[in-house]
């Protein structure tokens, strides 16, 4: 079975500090792979893509950037975190091709201060 | 263009009564439509899919069907229990490697 284990649960930063974010998904080879954005009870927004290692789509721009340097690693980063940038953070994963299903991480739960 | 559209933003009722969340979506293409149910400080959960008109699927008691003709597939349960109380997102599949969510419907229910 498949198993996607996203990092920190849970942060706290300043405004203007970088942030990184990971996931990592076991049990799937070559995955297709994304990052979500979303804020309190709101809906579930794109921010990334990936289908293959090194390549990134970007669907939104948010000042954040996004890297695969593993097939089962995506990273989330920017190197200046804004007030608006607060919310749960979901990697998730589909199998290859489109037009699928995602399956979620547990998320981790940013908060800019 | 491409969406989903989710008219309620909030739902309540008292357990043991029918719901039906409703879903409509706009696309040019053979969709795959999905519902995911996402609990108080959780992920979204994959709850029902479906690519095949007219054929309804069953999951934990919920229900949906595909209707192509009326580009609708809302989300159903005969019989509502507090454990369902939730946010519901309707989705669709993209050939575009996005799954495009809808604004959720905050499903409550009262003891």
């Amino acid at each position: 079975a498949q198993t996607i284990h996203q990092w920190p649960v849970a942060e706290i930063k300043a405004v203007g500090s970088p942030l990184s974010l990971g996931c990592t998904i076991k049990g799937k080879s070559s995955p297709n792979l994304y990052w979500y954005w979303q804020a309190t009870g709101g809906t579930l927004q794109q921010l990334f893509y990936s289908i293959t290692v090194g390549q990134v789509e970007s669907v939104v721009q948010l000042n954040l950037s996004a890297s695969r340097p593993k097939d089962d690693q995506f990273i989330l980063s920017t190197e200046k975190l804004l007030l608006s940038h607060s919310g749960f953070y979901l990697c998730a994963w589909s199998p290859a091709g489109p037009n699928t299903e995602v399956f979620f991480g547990k998320g981790t739960r940013l908060t800019v201060v | 263009g491409d969406s989903v559209t989710q008219t309620e933003g909030l739902v309540t009722l008292t357990k043991g009564l029918p719901v039906m969340l409703n879903c409509t979506y706009q696309t040019t293409y053979s969709p795959f439509l999905f519902w995911y149910v996402q609990h108080l400080n959780e992920a979204p959960k994959l709850l029902l899919k479906s690519s095949t008109d007219n054929k309804r699927t069953e999951h934990q008691g919920f229900y949906a069907t595909l209707h192509k003709s009326s580009s609708s597939f809302h989300l159903q349960k005969s019989s509502v229990q507090l454990s369902d109380s939730a946010l519901y997102f309707c989705a669709r599949g993209t050939n575009a490697y996005k799954v495009i969510f809808g604004k959720g419907t905050h499903l409550h229910v009262l003891p």
